[in-house]
């Protein structure tokens, strides 16, 4: 079945780089398109970018400076980084799965992150 | 950016009303909208796909409408599992942005 796991570090420190994590099962890198998507606790989504199954990424034009998304197919895993990280990068991360249209049929479990000293 | 604004921000009904959350767009969106739910503690999960289509697997209670700049997703026979807050997104253009969220109580 269609599975989507989120891993990273659960705190990271005051302008370091995050990096995570999503590793995938039941469905192919290359046929499905992965986003990445953050929730601050108590608050609203924001969707932050997409490894579109052919290999090339689109951002959130307001992390673009600071975010990079990657894969390798061979172990089914999309990669985030994003540097020089703030408090207010304190938030839930979610990868998710796309079937082609943008919507998200699939989440991960999504990972807390911490930004703290 | 198209800006969702979601109404209203919370919501307390009884069991077995009907219930309807409202999404209105600052720019046509052309039905590239989607509803999820997110039950407390767990991740969105996709109810509403194209404005008015159900996702596989959700119940029939629920059902989304509207066009142009404005939609909403009803839910009829409100049942004590539909407890949740509830997020629209629209996915007509970048950066692909959602509503602030609805959180549905039972009375």
């Amino acid at each position: 079945q269609v599975q989507l796991m989120e891993s990273g570090p659960g705190l990271v420190q005051p302008s370091e780089t995050l990096s995570l994590t999503c590793t995938v099962s039941g469905f192919s890198l290359t046929s499905y398109n992965v986003h990445w998507v953050r929730q601050p606790p108590g608050k609203g989504l924001e969707w932050m970018g997409v490894m579109w199954s052919g290999g090339s990424t689109d951002y959130n034009s307001a992390l673009k400076s600071r975010l990079s998304i990657s894969r390798d197919t061979s172990k089914n895993q999309v990669f985030l980084k994003m540097n020089s990280l703030q408090s207010e990068d304190t938030t839930t991360y979610y990868c998710a799965r796309d079937r082609g249209w943008n919507y998200f049929d699939y989440w991960g479990q999504g990972v807390m992150v911490t930004v703290s000293s | 950016d198209i800006q969702m604004t979601q109404s209203p921000a919370s919501l307390s009904a009884s069991l077995g009303e009907t219930v309807t959350i409202e999404c209105r767009a600052s720019e046509d969106i052309y039905n590239g909208l989607a509803w999820y739910q997110q039950k407390p503690g767990k991740s969105p999960q996709l109810l509403i796909y194209n404005a008015n289509s159900l996702h596989t697997g959700v119940p029939s209670r629920f059902s989304g409408s509207g066009s142009g700049t404005q939609y909403s997703l009803k839910i009829n026979s409100l049942q004590s599992e539909d407890v949740a807050s509830y997020f629209c997104q629209q996915y007509y253009d970048y950066p692909f942005t959602f509503g602030s969220g609805t959180k549905l109580e039972i009375k």
